[in-house]
């Protein structure tokens, strides 16, 4: 069964930073595209970045576009989301999730992991 | 605000059929596929339609998707209780580089 374990959340203060990790098993990690995608409290789901296989592909939404940055470690089968120059906007549960069956699909997640950003 | 348009909120009452829209643009819906999640109460999201009109293993075929142009649906027939749920459209979108967009969701409440 595929699983995606989500840590590394908590508390930092404004402009603080914070690294979030992602362990997957059940599938070829390597082969599949991973993304993270948030929601703030009582928001609904915002994508926030996603890399290739490889590591090579690598996209950011513009909200996090020079803060955060997306990486892989294939021998480990984890991703990681390092969130630098954290905003109260930035405050929310992050998921990451597998893009397996096709192009652009999200088809698993992981149960999320909160972050709080405030002083 | 969202890049894809969803209405905020649907209601229908059990065994009813209801529909969802999902409004975009050339580049999203107008050049990918459209996928579709739901998220119940405190859950994370689940994959609930792909590639416009796929369903995964395991979703009852009461769930279907359709897309025209740049503009995406969701149908839930035979509405059910535990439809009750957050439901989001999602594409791809080429514009600013490459980019994830999701509709800003619609909330189902079964009456």
């Amino acid at each position: 069964d595929v699983q995606l374990m989500e840590s590394g959340g908590g508390l930092v203060k404004p402009g603080g930073s914070l690294r979030l990790s992602c362990a997957a098993s059940g599938f070829t990690f390597s082969r599949y595209s991973m993304h993270w995608v948030r929601q703030a409290p009582g928001k609904g789901l915002e994508w926030v970045s996603c890399i290739g296989g490889s590591g090579r592909s690598i996209y950011y939404a513009d909200s996090v576009r020079g803060r955060f940055i997306i990486s892989r470690d294939n021998a480990k089968n984890s991703v990681y989301l390092q969130m630098n120059n954290l905003r109260a906007e930035d405050m929310a549960v992050y998921y990451c999730a597998a893009e397996i069956i096709a192009a652009t699909v999200l088809d698993y997640w992981g149960q999320g992991i909160l972050v709080t950003v405030s002083s | 605000q969202s890049v894809l348009t969803q209405p905020p909120s649907a209601s229908g009452t059990p065994g009813q059929r209801v529909t969802i829209s999902c409004s975009g643009s050339k580049s999203n819906i107008g050049t990918y596929t459209v996928n579709w999640y739901q998220q119940l109460p405190g859950t994370a999201p689940k994959l609930l339609i792909h590639s416009n009109n796929q369903r995964p293993s395991g979703v009852p075929d009461r769930f279907s998707g359709s897309k025209s142009g740049t503009s995406a649906s969701l149908a839930i027939s035979g509405l059910q209780s535990g439809d009750e749920a957050d439901y989001y459209c999602a594409a791809w979108d080429d514009s600013l580089n490459g980019r994830g967009v999701f509709g800003g969701g619609t909330k189902l409440t079964v009456l």
